[in-house]
């Protein structure tokens, strides 16, 4: 079972660019997010879903959109990168709210 | 604005001591407050806790949530050179469905 896959592991951005973070779940959870990490910061909450065809903004939005077209799919797109974005970016999905939440291993993103 | 704040953000001890982490939150309509420990990697879960008083217990690690007061405690006895990592804390608020964590606490044991 692959639990929350997130990809690609490592990527490297010149500024200005998009891209787009996949993450995947193969748990029929209702609730996705995706944080990003920087040091002393903990995790930020950047969007979350709580079901297919709703998300909505969390903590530090600018500059990141999402989608969720389907229960199993959550990609973090970001329109023009900058360096402020680079960080390490955890997407996490829970079956509801008092249930734990999985997280997939991390994108490292680097923006130059 | 939802808030979760942990101390201290970080802490040395040897071997064999007794730690107390701290974890103070601010949700509103708390569902469940939920201790998770990161090593270098993805965050690995420890506890979640919804019920004021009720103690979780796991080996070493204990935690307990005071509703009234607003924060949770994570214990962790004899400590070994294993447990160092980051102890994150996050708060699910059922009024948004958001699961807000704190800075973390940075744990070093040395041997």
């Amino acid at each position: 079972n692959a639990g929350v896959t997130q990809t690609p592991k490592f990527q490297v951005l010149k500024t200005g660019q998009s891209m787009t973070l996949q993450c995947a779940q193969d748990m029929n959870h209702e609730y996705m997010s995706w944080y990003r990490q920087d040091p002393g910061m903990g995790l930020r909450l950047i969007h979350y879903s709580v079901g297919a065809g709703i998300t909505d903004q969390g903590e530090v939005p600018n500059g990141y959109n999402v989608s969720r077209s389907t229960t199993e799919d959550f990609p973090l797109r970001l329109l023009s990168a900058a360096p402020s974005q680079t960080s390490v970016y955890f997407c996490a999905s829970s079956y509801w709210e008092n249930t734990e939440a999985f997280f997939g291993q991390g994108t490292r993103l680097t923006v130059v | 604005e939802d808030k979760v704040v942990q101390s201290p953000l970080s802490l040395v001890v040897h071997e064999g001591d007794t730690v107390t982490l701290n974890c103070s939150y601010e949700v509103t309509n708390f569902r469940s407050l939920l201790w998770y420990k990161q090593e270098k990697k993805a965050p690995t879960f420890l506890f979640m806790l919804t019920s004021s008083g009720i103690e979780k217990k796991s080996g070493r690690l204990s935690s307990i949530l005071d509703k009234k007061e607003l924060f949770s405690i994570l214990n962790i006895t004899a400590t070994q050179t294993g447990d160092s990592a980051v102890y994150l804390c996050a708060v699910f608020s059922s009024n948004t469905g958001k699961l807000i964590f704190g800075q973390g606490t940075t744990l070093q044991v040395k041997p």
